[in-house]
């Protein structure tokens, strides 16, 4: 079967300018998770959904960053205002229950210039 | 604050022999532990898992061991084959039902032919 979905596998814009990151999960998972990974580390905890509510989403750096999923399927994670820190590599995970393994997309490799 | 710590970035193991990866962990609160495998443009893909109930889990030519005294895990892979050449990922979380992973940076895996 199809696995995480992410869209579009590169992103390259301009600092100060507004992108959406588009996450499609494995059919029927009710959790969905955002990470970012930067170059040399491991992927860093985002945000996480169950259904369509943000059950924890502790691990967005700042009010730039926002998260929906409103159908409980797909999410987008959005990013305001990007700065040239924000590059990485950001990976969405999805489980088919809370406590199940987590299973990662390709991830979207984000550059801002 | 790194709370999961792999501290060799490389590994170079020859094949047929065992490959150890290490990792080392500071949370106390942590009691369920992952191994992840990462290829060049691909998403993390989960390899094996343990609960901080045991000290061993196997699967296949995977094992992982857990030192809840010393804060330390380590994967052992026998053999090794080129295909497991990599990036190894350990994750850790508080409890099974945790949703939120702390990776270590990650260990690259080469298996020499």
């Amino acid at each position: 079967g199809a696995g995480v979905s992410q869209t579009p596998s590169n992103k390259v814009t301009e600092k100060g300018k507004y992108v959406e990151l588009r996450c499609d999960p494995i059919s029927g998972h009710t959790a969905l998770y955002w990470y970012r990974q930067s170059l040399g580390q491991g992927p860093e905890f985002l945000i996480y959904f169950q259904g369509t509510g943000a059950a924890d989403d502790s691990g967005l750096p700042n009010d730039r960053f926002f998260a929906v999923r409103p159908e409980g399927s797909v999410s987008t994670l959005k990013i305001q205002r990007t700065e040239r820190g924000d590059s990485a590599v950001y990976l969405c995970a999805s489980s088919l229950t809370a406590d199940s393994a987590q299973h990662f997309g390709d991830g979207t490799r984000l550059s801002i210039l | 604050d790194q709370q999961v710590k792999q501290n060799s970035p490389s590994l170079s193991v020859q094949e047929g022999r065992i490959s150890i990866l290490n990792c080392d962990y500071t949370n106390s609160m942590f009691d369920y532990f992952l191994w992840y495998k990462k290829y060049p443009a691909e998403g993390p893909t989960f390899l094996i898992s343990i609960s901080s109930i045991k000290d061993k889990n196997e699967d296949g030519r995977f094992t992982v061991f857990l030192n809840k005294s010393a804060k330390h895990l380590s994967l052992h892979i026998v053999p090794s084959q080129p295909g497991d050449s990599a990036v190894y990922f350990c994750a850790a979380s508080e409890g099974q039902g945790a949703q939120k992973l702390v990776f270590g940076q990650g260990t690259r895996l080469t298996i020499n032919p």
